[in-house]
């Protein structure tokens, strides 16, 4: 089973490019995840999703931008990229409000020169 | 204030000793707690649900004090395998399921 997949792997951005990435799970979870981590930081949440076609913001959603066309598939878009959006990001996903583990994709490492 | 705190470390520690990572959470309405395993430039994996009770996983015993708002890991035996960066995750059910991340701590096993 694929789980849940990120792509891609690695990026490297200049300031002002725009990118998106694409986070992919086969589970028929409901619940997705997007989080930046950043060194002494943990894991902070940027956007979620609680099913096909809703999005909402997180701790740390300015500069970026989501959509959850399908239920499978959960983008996040950089419109404007900017050295502190240089990070490691992560998405996830649950299976729903009795879900009780989330999993999690092998991360995306995002460099903005 | 941080929703999920914990102390960063690293913990360095020789094979066979027993460690003890504690979090504390802010929010008394959180319902769920875990402490997840992140290996270096690798993704979070649950290790273990923390239930009120207490729970043990072979070496790996967790414990939840609601009145005081912390959890505790503890590593009995530990092996050179159990290096990583432990995070503690709280998460209110309620609140849309968000998954509340502490920012780890980090144990160092050494031969």
């Amino acid at each position: 089973n694929a789980g849940v997949t990120q792509t891609p792997k690695f990026r490297v951005l200049k300031t002002g490019q725009s990118m998106t990435l694409l986070c992919a799970q086969d589970m028929n979870h409901e619940y997705m995840y997007w989080y930046r981590q950043d060194p002494g930081m943990g894991l902070r949440l940027i956007h979620y999703s609680v099913g096909e076609g809703t999005t909402a913001k997180g701790e740390v959603p300015d500069g970026y931008n989501v959509s959850r066309l399908k239920k499978q598939n959960f983008l996040l878009g950089l419109e404007s990229a900017a050295p502190s959006q240089t990070s490691v990001y992560f998405c996830a996903s649950l299976v729903g409000a009795a879900g009780t583990e989330a999993f999690f994709g092998q991360g995306t490492r995002l460099t903005v020169v | 204030r941080k929703e999920v705190e914990q102390d960063p470390g690293p913990f360095n520690v020789p094979e066979g000793a027993t460690v003890a990572f504690n979090c504390t959470y802010s929010n008394s309405a959180s319902q769920s707690f875990f402490w997840y395993r992140q290996d270096c430039r690798k993704e979070p994996k649950l290790l273990m649900s923390v239930y009120s009770s207490g729970n043990e996983d072979g070496r790996f015993t967790a414990q939840l004090n609601r009145a005081s708002q912390y959890i505790s890991l503890l590593i009995r035996d530990s092996k050179l395998s159990d290096s990583a960066t432990y995070l503690c995750v709280v998460n209110m059910v309620g609140n849309f399921n968000k998954f509340y991340f502490g920012s780890g701590t980090k144990l160092n096993v050494k031969p």
